[in-house]
């Protein structure tokens, strides 16, 4: 199995550009998260997935985020717009089942100039 | 509310010694803890889990916790330390009755000296 595959691994863009983070969970994994990790605030979660369908979105911070998974291998974290504060390591996971921890992708570090 | 703390923010320790990360951890419930190891530029890695029963679990590369209850505590040991062990390191509590989302500490960097 490939792992948790994330795309792009850096992103370099300008403040008020749409960004778009895809991920692609482990197959047969029915769970998927978004994480952000900064150095102030640590792994934050974003959002989760249950069977593709959004279960707990609290952590998204504002409405420019959003996140879409629209079958079992594919999801996206888009920011539009982006600004110079959301530059963070964005970390996809997926797990099967709960309770069974996460496999992590290796992450894309966004820097928004 | 749920939280992982993670007292030290960064430990050194030489090689070949022992070493003991700590975590503590706040859960209404009997939680499920993880140990999760980070090397720069990489994603995050299990290293072991605890859900029930044996209270000292193994894990990968040498690694073993301790889970005590009375103490709310799920420490991370590993008796001799390699260079290639320096990484950070994240405890993490897992919501069982919320999806099994994770919560993390704060991380603990380990520096090994040779």
């Amino acid at each position: 199995d490939a792992g948790v595959i994330q795309s792009p691994r850096h992103e370099v863009t300008e403040m008020g550009q749409e960004v778009t983070l895809r991920c692609k969970p482990i197959s047969g994994h029915d769970y998927l998260f978004w994480y952000r990790q900064t150095m102030m605030r640590g792994l934050e979660l974003l959002i989760y997935f249950n069977n593709n369908v959004p279960i707990d979105d609290s952590g998204m911070p504002e409405d420019r985020f959003s996140a879409k998974m629209p079958n079992a291998s594919f999801s996206t974290l888009k920011i539009q717009p982006s600004e110079p504060r959301d530059s963070a390591v964005y970390f996809c996971a997926s797990s099967l089942g709960t309770g069974n921890g996460y496999t992590f992708g290796s992450g894309t570090r966004l820097t928004v100039v | 509310a749920q939280s992982v703390t993670q007292p030290d923010i960064h430990i050194t320790v030489s090689e070949g010694a022992s070493l003991e990360l700590r975590c503590n951890y706040s859960y209404g419930a009997t939680p499920y803890l993880f140990w999760y190891v980070q090397s720069p530029g990489q994603g995050l890695q299990l290293l072991l889990k605890y859900f029930s029963g044996d209270t000292l679990v193994q894990g990968i590369k040498g690694f073993e916790a301790e889970f005590k209850r009375s103490q709310s505590s799920f420490n991370l040991r590993k008796p001799s330390v390699h260079w290639s062990d320096a990484a950070e390191y994240f405890c993490a509590v897992g919501l069982y009755n919320q999806g099994g989302k994770l919560i993390f500490g704060q991380g603990t960097e380990l520096s090994v000296k040779p």
